[in-house]
């Protein structure tokens, strides 16, 4: 099993760009989540997927869109690029009846 | 909303020895989880132990253990015979026990700031 897999693990952006990060999951997980870490702030939630066909905004959610495709997809968009969006961005999942969240590798995003 | 605090942004240990990383939380509710995740050069996160707020006993996974005071909100973590594979960035967690109406916790984590780990050969 690959566990949670993400796409790109790196990405430059220039101001005002957009990107789609690619996150999927082969664990038949049903919540997914988007943090991003910045240093000395630890990771914060950015959005939330309790379920298939549900999404939630998290702790810091302006400037990103998700979309949960399917059970095994959960992906988040930049529409519009900002340098405050520099950053390492990490997906996860979890079985709902399991304590555990399972991160993938993470992306290292930089906007100029 | 809950916060989690850790006030050591860097700690360093001898190999062999053992070292106590803080951590505090700040929350209303009575049924909650908290966490120790640590991440390596590598990124990677990886859980290193959980504890459930109803249960009195700390938690312990081999030469990890913490210390858990409910009523002081304290959540400290205890390496002993630290060795050179458990230098990394190590970061508290707190996991709500909130619940959708459909009975499914979110699951949603909120994190402490980090404390960066380094053990001397």
């Amino acid at each position: 099993n690959a566990g949670v897999t993400q796409t790109p693990k790196f990405q430059v952006l220039k101001t005002g760009q957009s990107m789609t990060l690619q996150c999927a999951q082969d664990m038949n997980h049903n919540s997914m989540y988007w943090y991003r870490q910045d240093p000395g702030m630890g990771l914060r939630l950015i959005y939330y997927s309790a379920s298939e066909g549900t999404t939630d905004k998290g702790e810091v959610p302006n400037g990103y869109n998700v979309s949960r495709l399917n059970k095994r997809e959960f992906s988040l968009r930049l529409e519009s690029a900002a340098p405050s969006q520099t950053s390492v961005y990490f997906c996860a999942s979890r079985d709902r009846r399991s304590y555990e969240q399972y991160f993938g590798p993470g992306t290292r995003l930089t906007v100029t | 909303a809950q916060t989690v605090t850790q006030s050591q942004p860097e700690m360093s240990v001898q190999e062999a020895e053992t070292v106590t990383l803080s951590c505090t939380y700040d929350t209303s509710e009575s049924d909650y989880y908290l966490f120790w995740y640590k991440q390596p050069p590598s990124r990677q996160m990886i859980l290193v132990i959980r504890q459930e707020a109803y249960k009195q006993q700390n938690a312990t996974e081999n030469r990890f253990s913490v210390n858990f005071q409910k009523a002081a909100k304290s959540f400290s973590l205890k390496i002993s015979d630290s060795q050179l594979g458990d230098a990394a960035m190590y970061f508290c967690a707190y996991r709500s026990g909130e619940r959708n109406a459909g009975g499914t916790s979110y699951g949603k984590l909120t994190f402490g700031q980090g404390t960066i780990l380094t053990v001397h050969p």
